[in-house]
């Protein structure tokens, strides 16, 4: 069964960092990129990027390319996710997801 | 970019009936398409993808249609569970999802 387990809910501060995870499980982890989605509270979906795990290489939405950093370690099968510079604009649910099947969503709240 | 509007955002329909959602592209999109149903604090779930090919242990009354710019989701008879908001997405170029219809019961 394919499962991708998220990281908990994080509360940060404005102008802060956070890194949430994504671990993979039920299939070869490196077979599959790795994409990441945002959602703000009651709206749409937005494709931050994705990772190929097996290379390391990244494609970023441009809205993200100086907000986020997508890493993947094949050690461990998780996938990463940093948000640099956080606002309020940053808060919102997280979803990783091979595109078939998607973590449960990690929720990431700015405030100070 | 490829940009995606579906219609309507918001839709009201009875049990039993036949229920219709549009998606259109701003661009050809060769088929290049998914429906997710998300219910309330879940993520995504994928009904259909490459336009009309049902994912597995979706239920027979899903179906999916379209080509070029326009694509449809259509429920056969609609039932209680399948209360939810609805994205479509493109993968002909990187991804775009559209902004969803809320699916109620009327």
């Amino acid at each position: 069964e394919v499962l991708l387990q998220q990281s908990g809910a994080e509360l940060v501060r404005p102008g802060s960092s956070v890194k949430i995870s994504c671990k993979a499980s039920g299939y070869t982890f490196t077979d599959y990129y790795m994409h990441w989605v945002k959602q703000r509270p009651e709206q749409g979906l937005v494709w931050i990027g994705r990772i190929n795990p097996a290379n390391g290489n990244t494609v970023y939405a441009e809205k993200f390319k100086s907000k986020a950093t997508l890493t993947a370690d094949k050690s461990s099968n998780t996938a990463y996710m940093q948000l640099s510079s956080l606002t309020s604009e940053d808060t919102a649910t997280y979803f990783c997801t091979r595109w078939d099947f998607w973590g449960q969503g990690t929720l990431v709240t700015v405030s100070s | 970019d490829i940009q995606m509007t579906q219609s309507p955002s918001l839709l009201s329909a009875s049990v039993g009936d036949r229920v219709t959602l549009s998606c259109k592209a701003s661009q050809n999109i060769y088929k290049y398409l998914n429906w997710y149903q998300q219910k309330l604090g879940e993520a995504p779930k994928l009904l259909i993808y490459y336009t009309n090919s049902l994912q597995t242990g979706i239920p027979s009354r899903f179906s999916g249609s379209g080509s070029g710019t326009d694509y449809t989701l259509t429920i056969s008879s609609l039932q209680p569970e399948d209360v939810a908001t609805y994205f479509c997405q493109q993968y002909n170029s990187w991804w775009t999802f559209g902004g969803g219809t809320k699916l109620e019961l009327k």
